[in-house]
């Protein structure tokens, strides 16, 4: 069975400061994708990053960067240098070959608040 | 290119009222879901559809059905609301079943049932 997870419910981190968001996840395929979103207080959901399973090269993309670790089963996402507009719910998604038709398995979202 | 869009954006109900909401895709996706989002939930998906006609059960379906009488519209109808019901729904739309395509979301509709 799919399983996403995200420990960490809330967050507070002050400006400037680094904050890395947990996602660890299951799968018995050994295909699988691995996605993170971001939810504003605006509501909608914004597509970060998809990685899939044959490629666990780490990504920096400017303040984000994420950590693949098949060995632990977790896809972390680390933001540099906090910055209020970073605040949002952060959900990281899983889909795989047995996921019906493509659809993604979300965890419970991580709140970010990030203090000036 | 609109993306995909929903209506309407915000609803309240009372308890057994009925309503519909609307889901369009102008990017020729085959491919639309419907999720809703509860606090502390994540998204759970209640039905989806792989093309024009056709729709399946999701995770959480009961109380609601649909209909993809048209490719780019995906309706989600609510026979006979319950304050369970309240939450917020997200429609998507994907290109093709190929697990890891991108998702394409809507902005979300928020339904309160009194």
């Amino acid at each position: 069975a799919q399983k996403v997870t995200q420990a960490q419910t809330e967050i507070s981190v002050v400006e400037k400061e680094d904050v890395t968001l947990d996602c660890v996840y299951e799968t018995r395929d050994t295909t699988y994708y691995l996605f993170w979103y971001k939810q504003p207080p605006s509501g909608e959901l914004v597509f970060l990053i998809r990685r899939n399973s044959f490629d666990e090269q780490n990504e920096i993309s400017g303040r984000y960067s994420w950590n693949f670790q098949k060995s632990t089963s977790s896809f972390n996402f680390t933001i540099t240098a906090s910055q209020v507009v970073d605040s949002a719910v952060y959900f990281c998604a899983l889909s795989d070959r047995g996921s019906t038709l493509g659809r993604l398995y979300f965890g419970r979202g991580t709140q970010l608040t990030v203090w000036p | 290119n609109a993306g995909v869009t929903q209506t309407p954006k915000f609803r309240v109900l009372k308890t057994g009222q009925s309503m519909t909401l609307l889901c369009a895709q102008d990017m020729n996706h085959e491919y639309m879901y419907w999720y809703r989002q509860d606090p502390g939930m994540g998204l759970r998906l209640i039905h989806y559809s792989v093309g024009e006609g056709t729709t399946a059960k999701g995770e959480v379906p009961d109380g609601y059905n649909v209909s993809r009488l048209k490719k780019q519209n995906f309706l989600l109808g609510l026979e006979s609301a319950a304050p369970s019901q309240t939450s917020v729904y997200f429609c998507a739309s994907s290109y093709s079943v190929l697990a890891g395509d991108e998702q394409f979301f809507g902005p979300g509709t928020r339904l309160t049932v009194l």
